[in-house]
């Protein structure tokens, strides 16, 4: 069973659209969502969400937690060729001191000039 | 501002080989953590260490043994290689009073 559910699970767009990729959980004991951007190499973080209902921004990019309804979205707008990524969402659910992230498949995007 | 540092970035085995993948990092985080990532299947969690002296299996460790003897590295460890081994690994790192981890660039594995 996954506990961490991304989709779509890749998405073709053209550069200028706007893009929302979703991330919806099932944990019990929730603490935080993370998302990260994944190029060619290692991934890097973009947001870590804890609180219902605060977009955190970053540039073209933003982020929401819904923790009634259990998702995140990830929005990005006018996007860019350098946009192309696997977006790996995360769940932190340890819900203590024992930490352990229990990631998505990933959402695949490609952004065509 | 060196970071993760894993090695090798690349490598090929054959079946029944052993060898020790390596990671360091130099930002005296405590919790260090390994991940294989497989087509179609995300990060998964292989084995994980809060400290010196501490480790603790993940959701895939079998196949993999760590140790940690300094809070620098936790290099992981593949006694004979299997096939369903081939993967890319990455190393990750974060402190404990923080939930972002920072990774390494990965080592990609292929045993044949």
């Amino acid at each position: 069973e996954d506990k961490v559910v991304q989709s779509p699970l890749s998405l073709v767009v053209h550069e200028g659209d706007t893009v929302t990729l979703n991330c919806s959980y099932e944990v019990t004991n929730f603490r935080s969502l993370l998302w990260y951007k994944q190029e060619k190499k290692a991934p890097t973080f973009l947001f870590m969400l804890t609180s219902s209902g605060i977009e955190k921004k970053s540039g073209r990019l933003s982020s929401i937690l819904d923790k009634k309804e259990l998702f995140s979205i990830l929005n990005i707008t006018a996007t860019q060729t350098g946009d192309s990524a696997i977006y790996l969402c995360a769940v932190d659910d340890s819900g203590g001191s024992n930490y352990k992230l229990t990631f998505g498949k990933g959402t695949l995007l490609t952004v065509n000039p | 501002n060196a970071g993760v540092t894993q090695t090798p970035k690349f490598q090929v085995l054959k079946t029944g080989q052993s060898m020790t993948l390596q990671c360091a990092q130099d930002m005296n985080h405590e919790y260090m953590s390994w991940y294989r990532q497989d087509p179609g299947m995300g990060l998964r969690l292989i084995h994980y260490s809060v400290g010196a002296g501490i480790t603790d299996q993940g959701e895939v460790p079998n196949g993999y043994n760590v140790s940690r003897s300094t809070t620098e590295d936790f290099p992981l460890r593949l006694l004979s290689a299997a096939p369903s081994q081939t993967s890319v690994y990455f190393c990750a790192s974060r402190t404990l009073g923080s939930n972002i981890q920072y990774f390494g660039a990965g080592t990609r594995l292929s045993v044949l």
